[in-house]
């Protein structure tokens, strides 16, 4: 069974810096999907970004891009430049048949000012 | 982005009632829908996944009769908690899938609050 596991259940970041959450994965299969969602006080997930198994090109939308180390299953996401409005939730998630996917335990993400 | 909603965003209910929960894709249609449970703090549990026009797959361990689900039109699932007792108070989460198979991109429902009395 494909696992997900975020080992970061807290991290904090001062505003501006960056910060890089973790996650590794389990998984027999070479074919999949990677993402982050971000979960916000409001709560409803969006999508942060994501990452296609066959690509070796590393992800980026504007301030956040990922390290995937396919060999490592590892699939870290780095936050640039922090804002206040990073604050959240954000989960990590494998998706590989029928567009089930998987979800790692959550970071809790605190920007300080 | 792609809109999908969620209805009640709270609902609190006496033990032994049934509630309903409505998903709905607003600008897309959804021929799958996922629905997720979450505890404070905790992960998305998958629980079952909507098609529309045939009977859910529940995941192991989900009581299908317990949780009803119905996704009777491409843009609307419905999750039913039958006889709802405290342990079922939750966060109840749906996600609806735009385009098709493992590439196509969900989207969330703000979620609903379901309190047990």
């Amino acid at each position: 069974a494909q696992t997900v596991t975020q080992s970061q259940p807290e991290m904090s970041v001062q505003e501006a810096e960056t910060v890089t959450l973790s996650c590794t994965y389990d998984t027999s299969e070479s074919d999949y999907y990677l993402f982050w969602y971000k979960q916000p006080p409001s709560r409803q997930m969006i999508l942060v970004i994501r990452q296609e198994a066959y690509k070796q090109q590393n992800a980026t939308e504007n301030r956040f891009s990922v390290n995937f180390q396919k060999a490592a299953k590892s699939f870290s996401l780095k936050i640039s430049d922090s804002q206040l409005g990073d604050a959240a939730m954000y989960f990590c998630a494998y998706r590989y048949n029928a567009g089930k996917s998987t979800f790692g335990d959550g970071t809790t993400l605190t920007v300080k000012p | 982005g792609a809109v999908v909603s969620q209805h009640p965003s709270r609902v609190i209910c006496k033990s032994g009632t049934s509630v309903k929960i409505e998903c709905r894709s607003l600008d897309f249609q959804a021929t799958t829908m996922f629905w997720y449970r979450q505890f404070p703090k905790k992960s998305l549990m998958l629980m079952a996944t909507s098609n529309e026009g045939s009977k859910a797959t529940y995941e192991q361990g989900v009581e299908k009769d317990k949780f009803l689900i119905n996704h009777a039109s491409l843009t609307l699932s419905t999750l039913t908690v039958t006889s709802a007792h405290p342990e079922d108070s939750s966060f109840y989460i749906c996600s609806a899938r735009r385009g098709l198979g493992v590439a196509g991109e969900l989207f969330f429902g703000e979620g609903s609050r379901l309190t047990v009395l």
